[in-house]
């Protein structure tokens, strides 16, 4: 157990619906990442938050964003959703970025009908 | 951006022997070089890690080593186990500044045969 949590386990939905998916980083972690994974992409980073603030992006679609909260959880909204965005999604913490291991959550299996 | 290659797609060994996997990045001011083990199911597991300023790094069974002229490193497990078995991913970042999000590897599915 990585410390990390994220929910839901699993999410169907149809195409162009919204969803909105959560990540609790490990206790005392400032830095959320989030990555999607895909049969066809692999493992693709997404977008890093540091306590609260933006700090990187990756391949982030436009219809997707991310937050990070005061109490540090995070949230990666997906909208307009397509076939193609069924994926797992992962949430990563790590201490405070900068090279620091980053530490996955079990993911969130999305599929889109 | 970076690109990580990652080599073999599937390697099959058997028990008790050892596993070598490689990759390649292409991005010279990379210096953050973690290996990951997902099981079926499971988000990736950090198993061990590199940092530019070294060249290899050992822990237990596990190995890693860094060529950075060559903008190579390798993965090493000795005396394989049947737990062994699972998907291994090599990535990559720069982590100045604190901005650090991680290139992965395709990912090398590694099979211990009985």
């Amino acid at each position: 157990d990585s410390g990390v949590t994220q929910t839901p386990k699993h999410l169907i939905t149809a195409t162009g619906q919204r969803v909105t998916l959560r990540c609790s980083p490990r206790s005392g972690d400032l830095s959320v990442y989030w990555y999607q994974q895909s049969l066809d992409q692999g493992l693709q980073f997404l977008i890093q938050y540091y306590n609260g603030e933006e700090r990187a992006k990756g391949n982030i679609l436009e219809r997707f964003s991310a937050q990070q909260f005061p109490d540090l959880h995070s949230e990666l909204n997906l909208s307009s959703l397509e076939l193609g965005d069924s994926a797992l999604y992962f949430c990563a913490s790590s201490a405070s970025g900068g090279g620091k291991t980053q530490y996955f959550g079990p993911g969130t299996r999305l599929l889109v009908l | 951006g970076e690109n990580v290659e990652q080599h073999p797609s599937t390697l099959s060994v058997q028990e008790g022997d050892s596993a070598v996997i490689k990759c390649t990045y292409s991005d010279s001011a990379s210096n953050y070089f973690p290996w990951y083990k997902q099981e079926l199911g499971k988000g990736p597991q950090l198993i061990i890690d590199i940092r530019s300023n070294v060249g290899e790094k050992k822990d237990q069974r596990i190995a890693v080593t860094l060529n950075k002229t060559a903008k190579h490193f390798s993965l090493h497990i000795t005396e394989t186990q049947p737990e062994d078995s699972a998907v291994y991913f090599c990535a990559a970042s720069r982590s100045g500044g604190g901005a650090d999000g991680l290139t992965f590897g395709k990912g090398t599915h590694l099979i211990i045969q009985p």
